[in-house]
């Protein structure tokens, strides 16, 4: 499968400022995702980057906290914009599988801590 | 209704032992369906997918699947210690497509 890397690893930030998350893969894919983890909790899907085309948002997250770029097959961003301590969470993305199958294999995540 | 559901355990099995592991979801025209397996401090790992009813052996894990019955589980033979972990159900929301929903997970623990 395919090998993705996600930065930053982790972060400390204030409340009110905004990071973005870098997600690249080793080869091209179609299907790159967004989840958040909140603390002990199971995986939520945020939104399918789309290349060349505006994400496609899952209900309760919007673009204009979450923006999202998807430039290329191989290369994804995700803005938390204007964050608040409920925005602490782990980020992780996940990308198709080839040949056709439906599974998703996942970065090593964002760790976020907001103050 | 939860989408996704799990027991959220801990489940505890003793080094050896097969341990169980059930998912039920409530929308039937999900077709794909995968286990996770997620280390603390990890992000999850996939184990297995099955797509069709019946079972699907892969090593120590089973997966079975009942459409009818919407229910999913995974078998772990021969249970060891470096399986202890939180095993996340997931289906994909649509027929062909891969907007997962991912139960809130079952947390093993294999006992030496």
């Amino acid at each position: 499968s395919a090998v993705i890397s996600q930065k930053p690893s982790r972060d400390i930030c204030q409340r009110g400022t905004s990071l973005t998350i870098q997600c690249q893969v080793d080869s091209q894919v179609t299907m790159m995702f967004w989840y958040r983890q909140q603390p002990g909790q199971s995986l939520t899907l945020i939104a399918t980057a789309n290349q060349g085309s505006e994400a496609t948002y899952e209900s309760g997250f919007v673009i204009d906290k979450f923006p999202i770029s998807r430039p290329n097959l191989t290369f994804s961003t995700l803005t938390v914009s204007n964050m608040s301590p409920e925005d602490s969470s782990i980020y992780l993305c996940s990308v198709g599988g080839p040949g056709g199958l439906n599974e998703q294999f996942f970065g090593p995540g964002t760790r976020l801590t907001v103050l | 209704q939860k989408e996704v559901e799990q027991n959220s355990g801990p489940l505890s099995v003793p080094e050896g032992a097969i341990a169980s592991l059930n998912c039920t979801y409530s929308d039937r025209v999900s077709q794909s369906f995968f286990w996770y397996r997620q280390y603390s401090g990890k992000s999850p790992e996939l184990i297995m997918s099955i797509y069709s009813n019946g079972d699907k052996e892969d090593g120590r894990f089973t997966a079975q699947l009942n459409k009818a019955s919407q229910y999913v589980s995974l078998l772990i033979r021969d249970s060891q210690p470096s399986d202890s972990a939180t095993y996340l159900c997931a289906v994909a929301r649509t027929q062909y497509g891969q907007n997962f929903v991912f139960g809130p997970g079952t947390r093993l623990s294999v006992l030496p």
